[in-house]
């Protein structure tokens, strides 16, 4: 069965510091992979998404950035945090298909910064 | 602008009633799906309905979906304490294999 999985689960960073966010899934190959940000109250706004290794998209204009260094591993980074960073980030995988399937979502990493 | 907009924002019912959630988008659709987020956790998938379906069921989750009205309504029947949680709809625009999701709709069933 497929699992993913995501960490920190929780993260307190003061402003101007780095950021990464790792994100795994397991038993599935050549999945999409997304990174959503959800503000208090807010919906989930999507901020990356990958249809493959090396292959990124970025729907926000902003000081995040991800990586996709392997098949199953996605990374959110940021080399200085903004207090508007601030949110619960959800990683979220879907099968390689024409239509979009349904996404399968991690815990998410509740990011506060100072 | 969000593709897909909840309605009502907050719903509030008595354990046993059953809850109506809507959903309107404003451009045309593959699929439409909704999910269930309990407090600070990741969101699960509930149900997907296809553009040229009308209606699914899933256990106690009934989905319908008219794309002449751009809506959808999602019904818990028969809502038990458990099903407290926000829940979300999110479009499929066939858009480069992403999902739209809307604010969501908070969901308090009193037992």
């Amino acid at each position: 069965s497929q699992t993913i999985h995501q960490w920190p689960a929780t993260l307190v960073q003061p402003v101007g510091s780095p950021l990464s966010l790792e994100c795994t899934v397991e038993g599935t190959s050549n999945p999409n992979l997304y990174w959503y940000r959800q503000a208090a109250g807010r919906g989930l706004q999507l901020l990356f998404y990958s249809v493959g290794i090396g292959q990124i998209s970025s729907e926000v204009p902003q000081n995040l950035s991800a990586s996709r260094p392997q098949d199953r591993q996605f990374i959110l980074s940021s080399k200085k945090l903004l207090l508007s960073d601030s949110g619960f980030y959800l990683c979220a995988w879907s099968r390689l298909a024409g239509a979009t399937g349904e996404l399968f979502f991690g815990e998410g990493s509740r990011l506060t910064v100072l | 602008s969000q593709q897909g907009e909840e309605d009502p924002q907050a719903l509030s019912i008595q354990e046993g009633e059953n809850a109506t959630m809507n959903c309107s988008y404003k451009t045309s659709i593959n699929n439409l799906q909704w999910y269930r987020q309990n407090s600070g956790r990741g969101l699960v998938h509930l149900i997907l309905i296809r553009s040229n379906e009308r209606e699914k069921h899933s256990g106690r989750l009934r989905v319908t979906l008219d794309t002449s009205k751009k809506s959808s309504s999602l019904l818990i029947t028969a809502s038990r304490a458990a099903d407290t949680a926000s829940y979300f709809c999110a479009t499929d625009t066939g858009a480069n294999s992403k999902l739209t999701f809307g604010k969501g709709i908070t969901l308090s069933v009193r037992p």
